[in-house]
């Protein structure tokens, strides 16, 4: 079974820190992705990588960066925090050939206060 | 401006039912299509994907495409409890500088009544 991980179920951080939150992948998958879902504006994507070192922005990217240093490990950045960053953020995953059939990670709930 | 368009429920259908769930889409390009499953405080699953106009069923499940009307809907025969869940579509839009991207539907929630 494909696992996806994400390093935090829950996280609290305070407006104007830095966020880091990782994604982990075991199936050797190409493609990673970021979403964020909040009620009534459901999954909205943030960023993608194709590919180790490779980045695209997703419909929202203000305020979010990126890292992809290998293959299995996908990183979003919040910058400095803000309260309207609070969140759900998942994580997902696919094989090149199957771009859209992702597998999600359990997600992270960011609170910013 | 690409959507994905769902009604957001809740549909409410007795067990042993047959559940209806309904999605409309902007992009005449699009070739990709799915539903995912979502539990309340689960990550989104994927259950269903049609590529090719008419029906494609999968146990219980049967997804129906019609490019022509930019409609999808996915039926769930003999509806059970555990179908209880939020359901989202799916579809892969046009994003600009001939890309396509993986758009949500905000979900619709399905509550199968015992």
């Amino acid at each position: 079974d494909v696992k996806v991980t994400q390093s935090s179920r829950y996280l609290v951080k305070r407006t104007g820190e830095k966020v880091f939150l990782e994604c982990v992948q075991d199936m050797d998958h190409e493609n990673m992705f970021w979403y964020r879902q909040d009620p009534g504006l459901g999954l909205r994507l943030i960023y993608f990588s194709y590919d180790v070192k490779m980045k695209e922005k997703g419909d929202i990217p203000e305020g979010y960066s990126v890292s992809r240093e290998k293959k299995e490990r996908f990183s979003l950045i919040l910058e400095s925090a803000s309260t309207n960053q609070t969140s759900m953020y998942l994580c997902a995953s696919s094989t090149r050939l199957a771009v859209y059939e992702q597998y999600f990670g359990p997600g992270t709930r960011l609170t910013v206060t | 401006q690409k959507e994905v368009e769902q009604n957001s429920g809740p549909l409410s259908v007795p067990e042993g039912a047959i559940a209806s769930l309904n999605c409309t889409y902007s992009d005449r390009g699009s070739q990709s299509f799915f539903w995912y499953r979502q539990y309340s405080g689960k990550s989104p699953e994927l259950i269903m994907s049609i590529y090719s106009n008419g029906d494609k069923e999968d146990g219980r499940f049967t997804a129906q495409l019609n490019k022509a009307s930019q409609y999808v809907s996915l039926l769930i025969r003999d509806s059970q409890p555990s179908d209880s869940a939020t359901y989202l579509c799916a579809v892969n839009l046009y994003s600009g500088a001939g890309s396509y991207q993986l758009t949500f539907g905000k979900g619709t929630k399905l509550s199968v009544i015992p």
